[in-house]
């Protein structure tokens, strides 16, 4: 069973780094085709994707602030590390961390899905 | 950016009735790599169906997806009480964009 979870500040303040890790139970980061992504939804609105990085260390970012993110993995923890630089009052949000189910080609790179995702952590930026 | 749009917006509709869900591409999702998600009030999304018509594990087969190309469309049949939720849709053809999605009430 795969389960994932959610950790860090409930609160930031503008300007501040963001960090949060995800640990992870039920797969590994080094199996072929393992997958990790972030995912974020501000209250009351649409979900956001924001990164992912696959067992190959490949990563991608999500267009619009892929300046501002970085995310690294830790396969003997079983943990995702995403952090986020600057942050704003509307970067409030729950963030959710997510397994990725994808296919890759050569062509074009992954593809990906989620399932399962975690329970979310609440993240308020004020000062 | 592949731009999804969901409508309607909400949708009311009672117990036993059907619901028909639609997310539009802004350019053509190859391979119908298309994701729909359910998500409750205070839950995290649960995934729903996979490439565009495929069920994920332990859903209900009142719940399927359709479409290609551009359009596609999720149906639930003979709604039950826990199907009242918000609906999303998700594709991952290129980078990945979430639809801003269904409210069925």
């Amino acid at each position: 069973q795969i389960t994932l979870r959610e950790s860090g500040p409930s609160l930031v303040k503008p300007t501040q780094t963001l960090t949060l890790t995800c640990t992870f139970s039920g797969f590994s980061l080094t199996t072929t085709g393992a997958g990790v992504a972030w995912v974020r939804q501000p209250p009351g609105k649409a979900l956001e994707w924001l990164a992912f990085i696959h067992w190959d260390d490949d990563k991608g970012f999500s267009p619009s602030l892929e300046s501002r993110l970085t995310i690294t993995k830790d396969t003997a923890k079983n943990q995702v590390v995403l952090t986020m630089t600057n942050m704003d009052p509307v970067d409030t949000a729950t963030y959710y961390c997510v397994h990725a189910w994808s296919f890759y080609y050569e062509s074009s790179g992954y593809h990906s899905w989620f399932d399962p995702w975690g329970p979310g952590t609440l993240v308020t930026v004020s000062s | 950016e592949i731009v999804l749009t969901q409508s309607p917006g909400t949708l009311s509709l009672s117990p036993g009735q059907s619901a028909t869900l639609s997310c539009r591409a802004s350019q053509r999702v190859s391979s119908s790599f298309l994701a729909w998600y359910q998500q409750k009030a205070g839950q995290a999304p649960r995934l729903l169906i996979s490439g565009a018509s495929s069920r994920a594990t332990g859903i209900p087969d009142r719940f399927s997806g359709s479409g290609s190309g551009t359009d596609f469309t999720l149906t639930i049949s003979r709604l039950e009480p826990e199907d009242f939720a918000v609906y999303y849709c998700q594709q991952y053809a290129k980078s990945i964009t979430f639809g801003g999605g269904t409210k069925v009430e």
